[in-house]
């Protein structure tokens, strides 16, 4: 079966230093990956998502991803964090055979002043 | 654009009353979904709308969850009655079609806490 790890609850880092959240996926063909943030009190936002081509993905307010098949994972990254990306980070995962999104538990950020 | 449109934001109910969430998805999307989010997990899907047919509802606990989408635009998801393990935020999303692939907007969820 289709499955979604983010290994880390929780993840602190200081202001202005760089992030990356985990995320590992189960499934033997290649998926479409998403990359979700939800603030506080919010939604969820898409951040960017991959289907194909390129496996370096570059999304909204400075977030990149990349796609590694060889460890069916789709890590997210930001080289400096401000401290409003404080939020909880979800990875997804979709695949040709399942209409419905598989969604790992979330990472939830915070910021070091 | 507009994005998806959720109300009520919040609602404070006692266990066994009704509650009732209303969403108007993106103009022209045909798929509506909505998720339940309980605090600290991911989304749970509870239904997925078709324009107005149901494509799945497994997740649905149908003996006190009901929603529809009479006109393939708007959508009510109704809890009657509600349990403590109810509360949670009820995320409405839409996208343009079906399958996977299809990226799916967010509203801002309509919050319940059941007492």
């Amino acid at each position: 079966a289709q499955s979604v790890t983010q290994p880390d609850i929780h993840i602190t880092v200081s202001e202005g230093a760089s992030l990356e959240l985990r995320c590992n996926y189960s499934y033997g063909a290649t998926p479409y990956l998403f990359w979700y943030v939800q603030s506080p009190g919010q939604g969820l936002q898409l951040l960017l998502k991959y289907f194909s081509g390129d496996t370096l993905v570059q999304g909204i307010k400075g977030f990149e991803a990349e796609f590694k098949r060889s460890q069916s994972s789709f890590n997210l990254r930001k080289p400096s964090v401000h401290w409003s990306d404080a939020a909880e980070y979800f990875c997804a995962v979709g695949t040709d055979s399942n209409y419905q999104l598989i969604w790992g538990a979330g990472t939830k950020l915070i910021i070091k002043p | 654009e507009a994005g998806v449109a959720q109300s009520p934001r919040y609602k404070i109910i006692e266990k066994r009353q009704s509650v009732a969430f209303w969403c108007n998805p993106i103009s022209g999307h045909a798929t509506l979904y909505w998720y339940q989010q309980i605090l600290g997990q991911g989304p749970k899907l509870l239904i997925q709308f078709q324009n107005n047919g149901v494509v799945d509802d497994s997740q649905l606990p149908k003996d006190r969850f009901s929603a529809e989408r009479l006109k393939g635009v708007d959508s009510t998801l109704k809890i009657q009655p509600a349990k403590l393990e109810d509360s949670a935020v009820y995320l409405c999303a839409s996208s343009s079609q079906g399958g996977s692939g299809n990226t799916i907007y967010f509203g801002e969820g309509s919050w319940l806490t059941v007492v």
